[in-house]
């Protein structure tokens, strides 16, 4: 079956420290997404990549970093520069960059800072 | 800048009733498009709708509805007879393209609904 998978589900940290959250999808897309979600609220986008080895900041990039070396992979690191990590994180996919192109979502990582 | 509003935090009513979440939104862009999306207890956003700024109109899938209006810059959400199954969070959002051509998409607050039984 196609589609997005996140990993963990549930991840703890302690201040201080980074944490990577993984997302893989076999959808063939060129076009990943990270995604914050806030209890109230609605999503925010972090990064966003286009293809391969590319890859821009969203609206709320700062303390989080990415990479794309992998056209099926787009792991985000939240780093000890990031105020306040506690939040469900979504990874998304659409097969191209069109404003057209629905985006598909994985299941989340709801990360947890101690 | 683009913006999505859904007025309604939460809406809780009772099995059967119908239940219409409204959704406005502001942009500069003659061309754009809409999308609705369905967040059940799991977590996972699962696509609903698309509509693009030309077609206005309206469409029905089984017990959805949705209603386009560009002359109030909203697309509201109806769905009739509901069920239980229905209750999740509902989110509605404008695609725009960034700088760099790509598509982003903003999101309203969402909408949680609640159908007891």
């Amino acid at each position: 079956d196609g589609g997005i998978t996140q990993s963990p589900k549930y991840l703890f940290r302690k201040e201080g420290q980074n944490v990577t959250l993984s997302c893989e999808q076999n959808l063939n897309h060129d076009a990943m997404y990270w995604y914050r979600q806030d209890p109230g609220q609605g999503l925010r986008l972090i990064y966003y990549s286009q293809i391969v080895n590319d890859f821009q900041k969203g609206d709320i990039a700062e303390g989080y970093s990415v990479s794309r070396e992998k056209k099926e992979s787009f792991p985000l690191t939240v780093t000890s520069a990031q105020k306040n990590p506690t939040a469900f994180y979504l990874c998304a996919s659409s097969i191209g960059t069109s404003p057209y192109n629905e985006q598909f979502f994985g299941p989340g990582t709801r990360l947890t800072v101690l | 800048a683009q913006k999505v509003t859904q007025a309604q935090t939460e809406i809780s009513v009772v099995e059967k009733e119908d239940v219409t979440l409204d959704c406005v939104y502001e942009t500069r862009d003659t061309t754009y498009y809409l999308f609705w999306y369905k967040q059940p207890p799991s977590g996972e956003l699962v696509f609903l709708i698309r509509r693009n700024s030309f077609d206005e109109q309206n469409e029905i899938s089984g017990r959805y509805s949705w209603n386009f209006q560009k002359s109030t810059s909203s697309f509201n959400f109806t769905i009739t007879a509901s069920q239980v199954v229905d209750s999740a969070v509902y989110f509605c959002a404008l695609s725009e393209v960034s700088i760099q051509g790509a598509q982003k998409l903003v999101f309203g607050q969402g909408t949680r609904l609640t159908i007891n039984p």
